[in-house]
């Protein structure tokens, strides 16, 4: 199992920032997957999640309206698009493997290596 | 909205068991895992579904939940078992993290 972020950077508050991560070693569109993150020097925080076929999503109350999580079984890629930006959303971000096949039951068995998203003026 | 905590820091010397808790309300009716997390690397499962350990994680690695509280519990601790500790919870398609505990090996 491999998993890979790309697409962080530095980003003005206010604005917006794709990520994506590319899934390899596993049936991808079998599980639920998810993004945790992690400011510095801090704990972890729960993002979001999305389904197997992505028709159900979930977002932690912070993110609600400003982050999307999407993917595309056909290319094993996870995204998450991140918008309206604010200090608080530096972080490391994790892409992260439900465990359980099929139905999810929220412990993470393979992280990426996560994609550092710095939002500063 | 629901919380667990953890303390901080735990201190264990080379070879004797650490415990590391997880506290919430009533967290013995979720389901609870641990993640361990070394400086500069990305978390990894140590302990799922309160009690299961993943393949590859040694064997003095064992859970526990029940009542209001979970525990991680490392036999014969070695040194490098010196990381931060994680315990996560979830209900109701809300997963919650605990603060962190640091297992310092002394």
């Amino acid at each position: 199992v491999q998993l890979v972020e790309s697409g962080g950077g530095l980003v003005q508050p206010g604005g917006s920032l794709r990520l994506s991560c590319s899934a390899s070693g596993f049936t991808f569109s079998r599980y639920t997957m998810h993004w945790v993150r992690q400011a510095p020097g801090k704990g972890l925080e729960y993002v979001s999640a999305i389904s197997t076929n992505g028709g159900s999503t979930y977002y932690a109350d912070s993110m609600k309206g400003r982050f999307t999580i999407s993917r595309d079984n056909s290319k094993n890629t996870l995204s998450l698009q991140m918008s309206s930006l604010r200090a608080d959303d530096t972080a490391v971000y994790y892409c992260v493997k439900d465990g359980q096949l099929e139905l999810p039951q929220y412990y993470f068995d393979y992280w990426g290596q996560g994609t550092l998203v710095t939002v500063s003026s | 909205s629901y919380e667990v905590t953890q303390p901080p820091s735990v201190s264990v010397s080379p070879g004797q068991t650490a415990s590391i808790t997880c506290s919430g309300h009533q967290l013995g009716n979720k389901y609870t895992c641990w993640y361990q997390q070394k400086p500069g690397q990305s978390p990894v499962l140590v302990i799922y579904l309160d009690t299961k350990r993943p393949s590859g994680i040694p064997e003095r690695f064992s859970g526990s939940n029940s009542g209001n509280t979970a525990t991680l519990t490392i036999s014969g601790t070695q040194a490098i078992d010196e990381a931060d500790y994680y315990c996560q919870a979830w209900d109701s398609n809300t997963v919650i993290f605990g603060g962190g505990t640091k297992l310092t090996v002394l």
